[in-house]
């Protein structure tokens, strides 16, 4: 079983529509999550991070934690078609003061006009 | 500000081939990582460089080399490419090793035939 769970889609929703994107994991560990945007034939960027539980809003975007269900998500309201990529979340724990990096396998997100 | 950089863009090699990725980063980072990516499995973490003078095996290390030639650069060698080495690799930096946001290059896209 792969630590980080992660619906490889694609998911393609009509412009304007609310975009709920989701991973699983197995280690209890975690303590940062992120979220990384990635578009076609480019390096990801990190678009929102989470520390612990909890919520987080920034603009069209709120990420979530449950860490009781092991469970993040990802939702873009109002989609643009600028906002057609594949997202992936990434999952770390502190260990011997290194940060180190498990990411999910990526959700294609296709938002047409 | 370039960010990170990677050459090339694009190779293809033969089986049994050897190569260097080159990666370089201009924002001073301590940390520098290399990553494959393949369909369905996400980026898994080659080799790390916590910091210049230090490099560690991650997560599939097997077939490859690393050097950190000083705090800018880290090269990532194939000495005798095979065809499962056929990925899109990039390279990563954060400011420390318990950064969470890692910068990535554009990537190189790597055949092996």
């Amino acid at each position: 079983q792969k630590e980080v769970e992660q619906d490889p889609g694609p998911l393609s929703v009509p412009e304007g529509a609310i975009v709920s994107l989701n991973c699983t994991y197995s280690n209890s560990a975690f303590q940062y999550f992120m979220w990384y945007r990635q578009y076609s034939r480019k390096g990801p960027e990190l678009l929102m991070y989470t520390y612990s539980s909890g919520n987080k809003e920034d603009g069209r975007f709120t990420a979530q934690v449950d860490k009781s269900s092991k469970y993040i998500s990802l939702f873009i309201r109002d989609s643009q078609p600028s906002d057609s990529a594949t997202y992936l979340c990434a999952m770390s724990a502190l260990s011997g003061g290194y940060n180190k990096l498990i990411f999910g396998a990526g959700t294609r997100l296709a938002v047409h006009p | 500000n370039a960010g990170v950089t990677q050459t090339p863009k694009f190779q293809v090699l033969k089986t049994g081939q050897s190569m260097t990725l080159q990666c370089a980063q201009d924002m001073n980072h301590n940390s520098m990582y290399w990553y494959r990516q393949d369909p369905g499995m996400g980026l898994r973490l080659i080799y790390y460089s916590a910091s210049e003078g230090t490099t560690d095996k991650g997560e599939v290390p097997n077939g490859y080399n690393v050097s950190r030639l000083n705090k800018r650069e880290f090269s990532l060698r194939l000495e005798s490419a095979a065809p499962s080495q056929t990925s899109v690799y990039f390279c990563a930096s954060t400011r420390g090793p318990s950064g969470y946001e890692q910068y990535f290059g554009p990537g190189t896209r790597l055949t092996v035939t």
